[in-house]
C-alpha cells in the first residue's frame, strides 16, 4: 500500500527558533498533501492544503507566515513552524493523495514540543 | 459547518466481545464517510469507507453503514481481538478533499 513518511518523528526546541518537518510518500506521487494539527484527546484538525508547485492554500486561523508549507515535488512536503513558541507544541500529521483519488494516506506524526 | 461527533472513549472490552463505536455527522452535501484506525506509535490508516446512503463499508471484520436518515457511521465489529486495540477516528469528506475527523476513540482488548 501507499506509504507516507515524516521526520522528525519527534523534536524538542527552544522558543523562538524554526522547525522544518518532513512528509514524503514513499512510493507514489503525491498531487496533493494536507497538514493536521492534533492537540491531546482532539479531532485532528486541517491547517493547510499543499499542491504540488503551488502556494498551499491554509484553513481559517491559521497564520501562513508561521507555519510555513513548501511542496516542491509530488513526493515531498514540507511543514516549517517558525518562531516557534509553547503554544505551537502540537502533533503534526501530514497526508497525501493521489490526483482523482479520495483516499489519503496518512503519515506517522511529528510530535512537536516547545521548551 | 461540517462536523463529526463520536463517542468518547475509552472503551474497553473482552476479546471476543461486541464492539460498537457510535458516530454522527452533519453536513450540509452528500459527504463520503470514513472509519481510519491508528495503532499505536503508527499514522492513520483507512479502515473502511462509504460514498454514499446505505453504502456498507467493510475491512477486516468491521461493517459501518452509511445511515442517511440518522445521519450515523456507526462502527461494530461481531468479536474483537487484542490486535484491535487502537484510536478509531470517524471522518467525513463532503467536497471529496479534505477530512473533517472526530475526536477519536481509543479501544482497549484485553484478554
Amino acid at each position: 500500500g501507499a506509504v507516507v513518511s515524516q521526520h522528525p518523528s519527534w523534536v524538542i526546541c527552544k522558543s523562538g527558533t524554526s522547525v522544518k518537518i518532513e512528509c514524503r510518500s514513499l512510493d507514489f506521487q503525491a498531487t496533493t498533501m494536507f497538514w493536521y494539527r492534533q492537540f491531546p484527546k482532539q479531532s485532528l484538525m486541517l491547517m493547510a492544503t499543499s499542491n504540488e508547485g503551488s502556494k498551499a492554500t491554509y484553513e481559517q486561523g491559521v497564520e501562513k507566515d508561521k507555519f510555513l508549507i513548501n511542496h516542491a515535488s509530488l513526493t515531498l512536503s514540507t511543514l516549517t513552524v517558525t518562531s516557534a513558541h509553547p503554544e505551537d507544541s502540537s502533533f503534526y500529521i501530514c497526508s497525501a493523495k493521489l490526483n482523482h483519488q479520495e483516499t489519503q494516506y496518512f503519515g506517522p506524526g511529528t510530535r512537536l514540543l516547545v521548551l | 459547518g461540517d462536523s463529526v461527533t463520536q463517542m468518547e472513549g475509552p472503551v474497553t472490552l473482552s476479546e471476543e466481545a461486541f464492539l460498537t463505536i457510535n458516530c454522527t455527522y452533519t453536513a450540509t452535501g452528500y459527504p463520503s464517510l470514513f472509519w481510519y484506525v491508528q495503532y499505536p506509535g503508527e499514522g492513520l490508516q483507512l479502515l473502511l469507507k462509504a460514498t454514499k446512503a446505505d453504502d456498507k463499508g467493510s475491512n477486516k471484520g468491521f461493517e459501518a453503514t452509511y445511515r442517511k436518515e440518522t445521519t450515523s457511521f456507526h462502527l461494530e465489529k461481531g468479536s474483537v481481538q487484542v490486535s484491535d486495540s487502537a484510536v478509531y477516528f470517524c471522518a467525513l469528506s463532503d467536497s471529496g478533499y479534505a477530512l473533517n475527523f472526530g475526536k477519536g476513540t481509543s479501544l482497549l482488548v484485553t484478554p
